[in-house]
């Protein structure tokens, strides 16, 4: 089974503060992904990688930036945390060829407070 | 841009009863991969069902869908609901780019 690794589970954050997210992946996998999971949005894309020292603007990418600084692992970080961006955060990597899955990390819940 | 629209809200069935989940797409691209994950509560998604070939039937769990690119659709079925499948569905979609996209989420609820 495809291991994604969320750091930290639960974060507190004050308002204009620095978050970062971590994500770790011991699939080899080239694409990894961050979502945000709100009631009534569903599974919103934020950024993703195709490797190594890539990323890309998802759908929702205002706020956030990301890096990915090895095959491994990819950030997410809030530079000017605000209440808006309370949420519960997903990552995921996958192989990235057409027909193949993703597989989930378990969440990080963050509130802004 | 690539969309994906569900079903909305909440599906509320009685055990035994067929369910079926709403799933169209939209987007440029002329062979899409669709997708179908499943969260069950305090979990994270999971992939249930996939397919990228016109007009076949996929299968797993009990859970079936067919892709149709004339209606750009991909909906979810199963013949008799189960209490064990009330979770949070989610229809997605990748184009060659890579991006995955999701829908907004459809809750089943399945009661006794």
């Amino acid at each position: 089974e495809a291991a994604v690794t969320q750091s930290p589970r639960n974060k507190v954050a004050v308002t204009g503060g620095k978050v970062t997210l971590s994500c770790n992946q011991t699939n080899n996998h080239n694409n990894m992904y961050w979502y945000r999971q709100d009631t009534g949005h569903g599974l919103r894309l934020i950024h993703y990688s195709y490797g190594a020292g890539s990323t890309e603007k998802g759908d929702i990418p205002d706020g956030y930036k990301a890096s990915r600084p090895s095959q491994e692992n990819f950030s997410l970080i809030l530079e000017l945390a605000t209440p808006s961006q309370t949420s519960v955060y997903f990552c995921a990597s996958g192989t990235g060829t057409g027909n193949t899955e993703v597989f989930f990390g378990k969440g990080t819940r963050l509130t802004v407070v | 841009g690539d969309s994906v629209t569900q079903t909305e809200g909440l599906v509320t069935l009685t055990e035994g009863l067929p369910v079926m989940l709403n799933c169209t797409y939209q987007t440029i691209y002329s062979n899409p991969f669709l997708f179908w994950y499943v969260q069950h509560l305090n979990e994270s998604p999971r992939l249930l069902l996939k397919s990228f070939t016109d007009n076949k039937r996929t299968e797993h769990q009990g859970f079936h869908a067919t892709l149709h690119k004339s209606s750009s659709s991909f909906h979810l079925q199963k013949s008799s609901a189960q209490l064990s499948d009330s979770a949070l569905y989610y229809c997605a979609l990748r184009t060659g780019y890579n991006k995955l996209t999701f829908g907004k989420g459809t809750v089943l609820l399945v009661s006794p």
